[in-house]
């Protein structure tokens, strides 16, 4: 079985601050894991994913996570936040045996200016 | 790369019309498309998978006579919402997957805010 636990659903930093949104996933198998942004009334988009290859995972905007396979976890972090940041994070976890898509119940990120 | 474009992005209806949403993948294509719904300050929940050429998966709990899904063809794949009520009044948001992307991933399209007055 899939599931994605996003531990936190609200967190609030300030401006120039580091950002850590946290993700446990679960999965029977190999998984792929994803991170998404949505602001708000938008689409999602891509930050970054894993697919098996490095663990320490680099995206766009300055965000990373790391795949830590013996905690189950690919918390999304950001050395310094910015005011553009503030928007919804996704966690989501992908069996590589299919195409079901997997999502966390999300992280609404705020930045204090 | 791998663009998907919804239309319309936003549609007001009547109670008791039906509403046709297009998701359209621009520039690869599209074996597999997938329809979320997601509710306010909620997370997605997948409502279909769908196949091009092939009958739509709903997943347990969704009417699949009131959501009819058409994947027509590997570019196209579309989500009419019939019968429509206010309870329907949701942001639609498609997705889709390619041949070559493997699990890569799925691209999302940027959403269909549907409000049924």
């Amino acid at each position: 079985a899939q599931s994605v636990t996003q531990l936190d659903s609200h967190v609030s930093v300030s401006e120039g601050t580091p950002v850590l949104l946290r993700c446990n996933y679960s999965s029977s198998y190999s998984p792929s894991l994803f991170w998404y942004v949505q602001h708000p009334n938008k689409g999602l988009q891509l930050l970054l994913k894993y697919t098996s290859a490095a663990t320490l995972v680099k995206g766009i905007n300055g965000f990373e996570a790391e795949f830590k396979k013996s905690e189950t976890s690919f918390h999304l972090t950001k050395p310094s936040a910015h005011m553009s940041d503030a928007a919804e994070y996704f966690c989501v976890v992908s069996p590589n045996t299919g195409n079901q898509f997997y999502f966390g119940t999300g992280t609404s990120l705020t930045v204090i200016p | 790369g791998a663009v998907v474009s919804q239309h319309p992005s936003r549609v007001i209806c009547k109670s008791g019309t039906s509403v046709k949403i297009e998701c359209r993948s621009l520039d690869f294509q599209a074996t597999t498309m997938f329809w979320y719904r997601q509710f306010p300050k909620k997370s997605l929940m997948l409502m279909a998978t769908s196949n091009e050429g092939s009958k739509a998966t709903y997943e347990q709990g969704v009417e699949k006579d009131k959501f009819l899904i058409n994947h027509a063809s590997l570019t196209l794949s579309t989500l009419t919402v019939t019968s429509a009520h206010p309870e329907d009044s949701s942001f639609y948001i498609c997705s889709a997957r390619s041949r070559r992307s493997g699990n890569e991933g799925q691209y999302f399209g940027p959403g269909t805010r549907l409000t049924v007055t």
